[in-house]
């Protein structure tokens, strides 16, 4: 069975700092990997997603993300935090060939002036 | 544009009514999804569709039932509401290409109360 886990509910930065929100993954077989964000009243919105092509991957809005399958992580960064990223992020795993996704409990991102 | 729509932004159910979330997608999609969202939760999977009238349990499946009668239509159905289905209910879409597995697109949610 698939899990994912976010560590840390809440992630605080302030503004023009790196941004690192982690995510580790458990899969039986080699996963594909997708960061979503979801704004305030919002639905999710897309910001990358790893489909074993290259393991580092550039997503909106400046965020990447690097697969490392050593350590079973895909964390997510932005060198430089901007207000309009205050945010909860979703990191989920999809076993191939099959359609469903398992989230994570989400990390709220808080952004300071 | 992709699009995922989704009849109510905000509901405010009794205990014991019966409700209807209806989701539509224009994509042409053959996966519909419906999850419910809670705080410190995350995301669970209800009940998903891969295909006009076909259903698979997901989850948390108690409680809700699912009908797809058309390809860009999926509903949820609260068959008697309780309070603990208090919750924000999230629609989402994807297409089905053999064995590759695709981004899914969701709809803007609905926050539905019962009372």
């Amino acid at each position: 069975a698939q899990s994912v886990t976010q560590l840390g509910s809440h992630v605080s930065v302030s503004e023009g700092a790196l941004v690192l929100l982690r995510c580790n993954y458990s899969s039986s077989v080699p996963p594909y990997l997708f960061w979503y964000v979801q704004y305030p009243n919002q639905g999710l919105q897309l910001l990358l997603k790893y489909t074993s092509a290259a393991t580092l991957v550039k997503g909106i809005n400046g965020f990447e993300a690097e697969f490392k399958k050593s350590e079973t992580s895909f964390h997510l960064t932005k060198p430089s935090a901007h207000m309009s990223d205050a945010a909860e992020y979703f990191c989920a795993v999809s076993d191939k060939g099959y359609s469903t996704l398992t989230f994570g409990k989400g990390t709220m991102l808080l952004v300071s002036p | 544009d992709v699009k995922v729509t989704q009849s109510s932004r905000y509901l405010v159910k009794r205990t014991g009514e019966k409700v209807f979330l209806e989701c539509v997608q224009d994509m042409d999609h053959e996966n519909m999804f419906w999850y419910r969202q809670d705080p410190g939760l995350g995301l669970r999977l209800i009940y998903f569709s891969y295909d006009v009238k076909m259903k698979e349990k997901g989850d948390i499946p108690e409680g809700y039932s699912v009908s797809r009668e058309k390809k860009e239509r999926f509903s949820l159905i609260l068959e008697s509401a309780s309070t603990n289905q208090t919750s924000m209910y999230l629609c989402a879409s994807s297409p089905s290409r053999g064995l590759v597995s695709y981004e899914q697109y969701f709809g803007p949610g609905t926050r539905l109360t019962v009372t």
